[in-house]
């Protein structure tokens, strides 16, 4: 199993749609996960911090489920400037390192 | 707030050139990454530092790659000789590491746009 696996899509959605990726990772001792935002050409950024069971933040919400160690990511009334990849990233628990693997990510369009 | 730096922003060169990629991370950050992204195998970590020491360069691909961090707010990668499969998007991260938090927010740089020719 990879360490972290993502559906590439992309996805395509109308506007004001709801869609959700799913995440799963293999190590079952993580403890802390992120979803990044990248835009095309650009660098990625922190969209989400997900510590415990999960994170809402606005038309966002992370949820984490550890029994079946996934991670997802619910966007709700979608626009079209949440086109974009969205990355999930889950540290990489290696002798006192603070490495984080990210996913290859999931493409987003949403259209009119 | 300034945020990473990084130069140039793009660079092309030819095959067998020696390419040296800059970055300055946010101050006050202990820890910097240097990642190199493509769309065949996506992001991935090249070395890492934690206090200006190199704690992991498992990721870099051969020995052409070097990096270094003299101090706190500078770092180098270098790729010397260059290859045409070298070329991609090299992004730099910080963060800052606290015990409580060990894996906390990486900020990326704009990265840097790499075409070896």
């Amino acid at each position: 199993r990879k360490e972290v696996e993502q559906d590439p899509g992309p996805f395509n959605v109308p506007e004001g749609a709801t869609v959700a990726f799913n995440c799963t990772y293999s190590n079952s001792a993580s403890q802390s996960f992120f979803w990044y935002r990248q835009d095309c050409r650009k660098e990625p950024k922190l969209l989400m911090s997900v510590y415990s069971s999960g994170n809402e933040d606005g038309r966002f919400t992370a949820q984490l489920n550890r029994a079946s160690q996934y991670i997802s990511l619910l966007i709700r009334d979608s626009k079209l400037s949440d086109s974009a990849t969205y990355l999930c990233v889950v540290p990489r628990l290696t002798g006192g390192g603070n490495k984080l693997t990210f996913g290859t990510g999931t493409q987003l369009k949403v259209e009119l | 707030d300034a945020g990473v730096i990084q130069s140039p922003r793009h660079e092309v060169t030819e095959m067998g050139q020696e390419v040296t990629l800059r970055c300055k991370p946010i101050s006050g950050h202990n820890s910097l990454f240097w990642y190199r992204q493509t769309m065949m195998r996506g992001l991935e970590l090249l070395i890492y530092f934690n206090n200006n020491v190199p704690i992991d360069d498992s990721g870099m691909p051969e020995d052409r790659f070097s990096a270094k961090m003299p101090n706190a707010s500078f770092s180098t990668l270098k790729i010397q000789p260059s290859e045409p499969r070298d070329s991609a998007v090299y992004f730099c991260a910080s963060s800052l590491r606290t015990s409580s938090r060990p894996y906390n927010e990486q900020f990326f740089g704009p990265g840097t746009r790499l075409t070896v020719l």
